[in-house]
């Protein structure tokens, strides 16, 4: 599987913007890139997904290179309910119905300063 | 609305002792299923998943076991606990070729 590169921390003001970098330079055609994000003590929860075009949602933007090696994860108002681990996933497109297998790094941690 | 259980929140087991932790999820019907663990300060790893009643695929040869009694039931056991089997464990469920994967509370498992 292609591997994500994310930094290991980050901080950020309370209500500003948040950009989280995500290197995938071996990404291959068929990727979905993936974020997630994981809360202390809690269960990592869906933020948002591309393949090729840039994203919204209510939770985030998701911005993706023109060569799909980098993406970048916005969060436009930072709030202290945003601080949490967040991890770039690579998921195969054709890896067919079931696996849908999610490989986790370390991820970057966010900490949002009041 | 779709809701995911997991229990027990907590466990301290000994070494050498059985391991049994449960998943169900509410509000949906044939769920795809799987089994997640993070030990301290490491990315999730999968353990099992299953696409359907009584079928589990493994991840990750070791001494846990994963079955599926159930349409939306997981268990996740073990005969004999290492310390190594200590970790956070997660389940989570996906609807059919959806994209996003959800998690439940997770079990902190502590393996003494």
């Amino acid at each position: 599987d292609a591997k994500t590169t994310q930094p290991n921390s980050m901080e950020s003001n309370e209500e500003e913007p948040v950009h989280l970098p995500c290197n995938h330079s071996t990404i291959s055609g068929t990727d979905y890139i993936h974020w997630y994000r994981q809360l202390p003590s809690q269960g990592p929860e869906y933020v948002i997904h591309g393949l090729t075009s840039n994203v919204n949602n209510r939770m985030a933007s998701l911005a993706i290179a023109e060569d799909r090696k980098s993406s970048t994860l916005i969060l436009h108002r930072a709030t202290l309910r945003d601080a949490a681990v967040y991890y770039c996933i690579l998921r195969r497109g054709n890896s067919g119905a079931g696996s849908y297998q999610l490989t986790f790094g370390k991820g970057t941690k966010l900490s949002v300063i009041p | 609305s779709q809701t995911i259980h997991q229990w027990p929140a907590t466990l301290v087991q000994p070494v050498g002792s059985p391991l049994s932790l449960e998943c169900t999820v509410e509000g949906t019907s044939n769920p795809n299923l799987y089994w997640y663990r993070q030990a301290a300060g490491r990315g999730l790893q999968l353990l099992f998943y299953s696409v359907g009643i009584g079928q589990i695929s493994s991840e990750v040869p070791q001494n846990l076991s994963a079955s599926r009694p159930q349409d939306r039931q997981f268990i996740l056991s073990s005969k004999k606990l290492l310390l190594s089997d200590s970790g956070f464990y997660l389940c989570a469920w996906r609807r059919g070729e959806a994209y996003e994967q959800y998690f439940g509370p997770g079990t902190r498992l502590t393996v003494t």
